[in-house]
């Protein structure tokens, strides 16, 4: 069992320079998360979705899209990179809102 | 509005000591969900505990204990006999059952150091 799956676990962007994040899961979780974590911080949410065709924005969308086609998969897309997106990013899902996440192993982003 | 607090930024104990992290949240609805994670090192986030506002039954799993506390909005989280592979980071994260905008509300985070 994968669980939650994030693709790639590194990359270094330059600045104004576009990228997907990738994340599956194969839990037939509805709800799905991306997070982002900065240096010795916590969690922040950016966009979620409760199901498929349904995306929203959390607290820090700014600079970055999301789409949900399927059930498993949410990636996050980020435009015109900046250093400011240099972070940690995480990805979640869970059956139901009121259930404990499980995480992906994380995107480490940099951005120069 | 929901609030969770961690006050403790960062513990350091020597090994084999028991420790409490403390949690304090605030929240208006009467149904709540209330949660621990653990980030070690490695950076990954693990689900430790999941606890509803209807069961105040305080918990345990081997060396961890949890002790919900409705009357002062505490969901405190205790290790006994700490090992060194205790060492993370804990968040503690609050989710309402209603007005949430299905967001979790999370900690700062307690850092925790478990010397050898």
């Amino acid at each position: 069992n994968a669980g939650v799956t994030q693709t790639p676990k590194f990359r270094i962007l330059k600045i104004g320079q576009s990228m997907t994040l990738q994340c599956a899961q194969d839990m037939n979780h509805n709800y799905m998360y991306w997070y982002r974590q900065d240096p010795g911080m916590g969690l922040k949410l950016i966009y979620y979705s409760v199901g498929a065709g349904i995306t929203d924005k959390g607290e820090v969308p700014n600079g970055y899209n999301v789409s949900r086609s399927t059930t498993e998969d949410f990636p996050l897309r980020l435009e015109l990179a900046a250093p400011s997106q240099t972070s940690v990013y995480f990805c979640a899902s869970s059956y139901r809102v009121s259930d404990g996440y499980t995480f992906g192993s994380g995107t480490r982003l940099t951005v120069v | 509005a929901q609030k969770v607090t961690q006050a403790q930024t960062e513990i350091s104990v020597v090994e084999k000591e028991d420790v409490t992290l403390d949690c304090v949240y605030e929240t208006r609805d009467t149904t709540y969900y209330l949660f621990w994670y653990k980030q070690p090192p490695s950076g990954e986030l693990v689900f430790l505990i999941r606890r509803n506002s209807f069961d105040e039954q305080n918990e345990i799993s081997g060396r961890y204990s949890w002790n919900f506390q409705k009357s002062t909005s505490s969901f405190n989280f205790t290790i006994t006999a700490s090992q060194v592979v205790d060492s993370a980071v804990y968040f503690c994260a609050l989710s309402e059952a209603e007005d949430s905008n299905y967001q979790l509300i999370w900690g700062a985070g307690t850092k925790l150091i478990i010397k050898p």
